[in-house]
């Protein structure tokens, strides 16, 4: 099983639409959680942290579930310029390896 | 600020030549890491380092080398580079030791072409 899953879409959705993404990890003891955005050939930006009981940012919501061992990213009323790649990071175990995983792409269309 | 500093930002190499990536960061980081990502994938770890002078493998470490003999710097070596190694070198350092802060500030990435 690998350490960080994440269903590598595409998701194609139309603007102003909602989108969820989740990512599992197979780790118990994990402790850190993030997720980044990645544009086309350019190094990946810190979207979000993820907390432990939940964060939101304007229309970005994360979630962690410790019982389930995934986080996910909750996207409202998507705009043209969120389509890119989002990266779900994760510290595997009680260290700081951190790893990600492979990347869901989101396309919204107008 | 300066940050995160790769070089070189492109290179090609010939098939078992060597070379050094080199990563520099000017934050006073502690903890540094060296991730590529092929086309189309996600990124996957090759080395970390917690501070000066302590190295781990990732997930995907075998035909690189690292050294950190200062905080600032964290070199990764090819050795006798394969075309397997086509990829997109990115370098990152981190603040803190964990817990729900410690974001990884990345360079531009190298991208490296083994013909």
């Amino acid at each position: 099983r690998k350490e960080v899953e994440q269903d590598p879409g595409p998701f194609n959705v139309p603007e102003g639409a909602t989108v969820a993404f989740n990512c599992t990890y197979s780790n118990s003891a994990s402790q850190s959680f993030f997720w980044y955005r990645q544009d086309c050939r350019k190094e990946p930006k810190l979207l979000m942290s993820v907390y432990s009981s939940g964060n939101e940012d304007g229309r970005f919501t994360a979630q962690l579930n410790r019982a389930s061992q995934y986080i996910s990213l909750l996207i409202r009323d998507s705009k043209l310029s969120d389509s890119a790649t989002y990266l779900c990071v994760v510290n595997v175990g009680y260290g700081n390896k951190l790893v990600f995983g492979a990347g869901t792409i989101l396309r919204v269309k107008s | 600020n300066a940050g995160v500093t790769q070089t070189p930002k492109f290179r090609i190499l010939k098939i078992g030549q060597s070379m050094t990536l080199q990563c520099a960061q000017d934050m006073n980081h502690n903890y540094m890491y060296w991730y590529r990502q092929d086309p189309g994938m996600g990124l996957k770890l090759i080395y970390y380092s917690v501070g000066a002078g302590i190295t781990d493998k990732g997930e995907v470490p075998n035909g690189y080398n690292v050294s950190r003999s200062t905080t600032e710097d964290f070199p990764l070596r090819l050795e006798l580079a394969a075309p397997s190694q086509t990829s997109v070198y990115f370098c990152a350092s981190r603040p803190l030791a964990g817990g729900e802060a410690g974001e990884l500030f990345f360079g531009e990435g190298s991208r490296l072409t083994v013909l």
